[in-house]
Order: C-alpha cells, then structure tokens, then sequence
C-alpha cells in the first residue's frame, strides 16, 4: 500500500517568508509525528498529533511554528518568518496508534533551505 | 531528556560484528530501533518493550535493560547493506512520543 508522503520535496524560500509543508499519513494511521533532521543529527520531535486528542506541541522551538491535522489525516506544518537555522529536513511519520508499541512510519522529508 | 548512543560513529568490514549502545537518564517504557541510509527515511528495525516483548525483524537482535536504562543494538556478520545511520528512541511512562538519539554512524566495506 502507500506509504506516507510529503510535499514539497525540496523548498528553497527568502528569510523572513513563511512556508507550509504537507504530509500525508498511511490511511488509518491515528497517530502522527512530525521530526526536524539538521544536517549530519539526530531527529528532533516537533509536534504529535493523536486521533482527536489535543495535540502534544512539546518539541516546536518558537511559536514561529505551528501544525495542524484536518480530519484526522492530512497535516500541515507552518513556519512563519522563516530564518537560516530553519533550514533542515522536515520528517512526517505515521503509526497505526500513538502507543510506545507502534513502528513509526516515516515519510521521505521536505528539504527546506532557508537564504 | 536526549539518549545517548555510543559509539558514535563505527567502521567495519564485511562480515564483522557490531554493538550499538544506548543509554538513558530516565526510566525507559520503551526503545525503537531504526536505520537511516544517507538521503532516504529512517526505517524500522525493532522496538523492545519494558517486560521484555520485543518486536521487529528476525535478523536483527536487540537488548533493553530497563534497571540500567540501556538498549544495545547487536548487527552480526555485517553485510554492506548494513551501512547507515542507526537512531534509537525513547519512550518513558505514558508518553507517546520519542526522543531520539544522535545516531550511530556505521560504515561497512568491503
């Protein structure tokens, strides 16, 4: 079956735009992640969306940031005023639920380039 | 808080063994295992449970010491498709989300 997707797969923007990114998870999949990858690290935890829960915004750096999941599928991950320590690859996941005994499945990442 | 993996990055021959660790500051529920091959996603390989269910692939083996709040990864007669990056994550309690580590950097020649 399909796997999850994201768009765009590349975005280069000015400093200062806003930028929206889009993933689209497995269907049926409740739950869903969303992770920042800077260069050569590790895989930061943004924000976690679960069935119809309030979602966990823990992991957003600033309130430049912002998702939001419409019907409990599709999700979209805002950056408003973008600046260069914005520039990285942005990972969706999804996972049948949102339990600590579900594969993640991720998706292949919007590369986002911040000039 | 962020697990630490170790070591850090690791060289190989072909049919050689590795060991990846990874270590934890706070009580663990839970430890994902996943691979990640330079410009793709991270794949998974397996998640170990607290009371020591286990869930993954048949040729991938892991251990999870919940009094330690340790995972170790074990890759046996590496092949080169072994090479990539290997991210653990953690999950504590009743938290959902994981916290992954740095990543382990492994690199098999021929």
């Amino acid at each position: 079956g399909a796997g999850v997707s994201q768009s765009p797969s590349n975005k280069v923007t000015e400093k200062g735009k806003d930028v929206e990114l889009r993933c689209d998870p497995i269907s049926g999949h409740t739950a869903l992640y969303w992770y920042r990858q800077s260069l050569g690290q590790g895989l930061e935890f943004l924000i976690y969306f679960q069935g119809n829960s309030a979602p966990d915004k823990s992991g957003l750096p600033s309130d430049r940031f912002s998702a939001e999941r419409t019907g409990g599928s599709v999700s979209t991950l805002t950056i408003q005023r973008t600046q260069q320590e914005d520039s990285a690859v942005y990972l969706c996941a999804s996972s049948p639920q949102g339990t600590s005994y579900n594969e993640q499945f991720f998706g292949p990442g919007t590369r986002l380039t911040v000039l | 808080q962020q697990p630490v993996q170790s070591p850090q990055a690791v060289i190989l021959r072909e049919g050689e063994d590795a060991v990846i660790n990874c270590s934890s500051s706070k009580a663990l529920y839970s430890v994902h295992w996943y691979r990640q091959k330079h410009g793709e996603a991270p794949v998974f390989l397996m998640i170990l449970l607290k009371g020591g269910e286990q869930k993954g692939h048949e040729k991938i083996s892991a251990s999870f010491n919940e009094k330690k709040q340790q995972s170790s990864l074990y890759l046996t007669a590496s092949q080169l498709s072994y090479s990539g990056t290997y991210f653990c994550g953690t999950g504590s309690g009743g938290a959902q989300k994981l916290v992954f580590g740095q990543g382990t950097r492994l690199t098999i020649n021929p």
